[in-house]
């Protein structure tokens, strides 16, 4: 079965650094984009960036361009979004996705998400 | 970015209903263009990719059309597991970028 499994829900404080992850499993992960969507409480989804493990090839979202840092381990199948700084408009539901089917452009599979929260 | 508006923000339906939803993209985006569901605490689903095709899995009852800059999610016939928030997406060029959603509730 293809699927992508997320890390679990985090509660961090406003400076602090954070790395959540993305694990996929049934499919050659090096072959495949993934990338992070962040929802915020209430609001809609927002792009973040996606990733092709095979060579590393990263593209940001101009509005997370310096913010975050998206990478990707093919040895173990995981992808990785990370914050060297959190503040509290971090705190969201994020998730990851593969346009397995569908080249790059729709995303078939989805994690359950990991909610990241932010406070002091 | 390509800007997508999504119309109307909600809407009430009842069982039985059809019900249309619209996307605009504020440039052409050809017919790159998905549209998802998303109920409460799950994760969003591909209901639709290409403007029109649907996903395995997803029943009939859904269909998409549009190419350019218009796009429309149908749903024909609204079974009560329908209801919940829609989503369109471009993947014409970077960064792919939703539309705000469109919420579908019971009358």
């Amino acid at each position: 079965e293809v699927q992508v499994v997320q890390s679990g829900a985090e509660v961090k404080k406003p400076g602090e650094s954070l790395k959540i992850s993305c694990t996929a499993s049934g499919y050659i992960f090096a072959n495949y984009w993934i990338a992070w969507v962040r929802q915020r409480p209430g609001r809609g989804l927002e792009w973040m960036g996606i990733i092709y493990p095979g060579d590393s090839d990263t593209r940001y979202s101009p509005s997370f361009q310096g913010q975050v840092t998206i990478s990707a381990d093919d040895s173990i199948s995981t992808a990785y979004l990370q914050w060297s700084s959190l503040k509290a408009s971090d705190t969201a539901m994020y998730y990851c996705a593969t346009p397995y089917d569908y080249g790059i452009h729709a995303f078939d599979i989805w994690g359950l998400g990991t909610l990241v929260t932010v406070s002091s | 970015d390509i800007q997508m508006t999504q119309s109307p923000p909600s809407l009430s339906a009842s069982v039985g209903d059809r019900v249309t939803i619209t996307c605009r993209a504020s440039q052409q985006i050809n017919k790159y263009l998905n549209w998802y569901q998303q109920k409460p605490g799950k994760a969003p689903r591909l209901l639709i990719s290409a403007a029109s095709s649907l996903h395995g899995g997803i029943p009939s009852r859904f269909s998409g059309s549009g190419s350019g800059t218009d796009f429309t999610l149908t749903i024909t016939r609204l079974q009560p597991e329908d209801f919940a928030i829609y989503f369109c997406q471009q993947s014409y060029t970077s960064p792919w970028t939703f539309g705000q959603g469109t919420k579908v509730d019971l009358k």
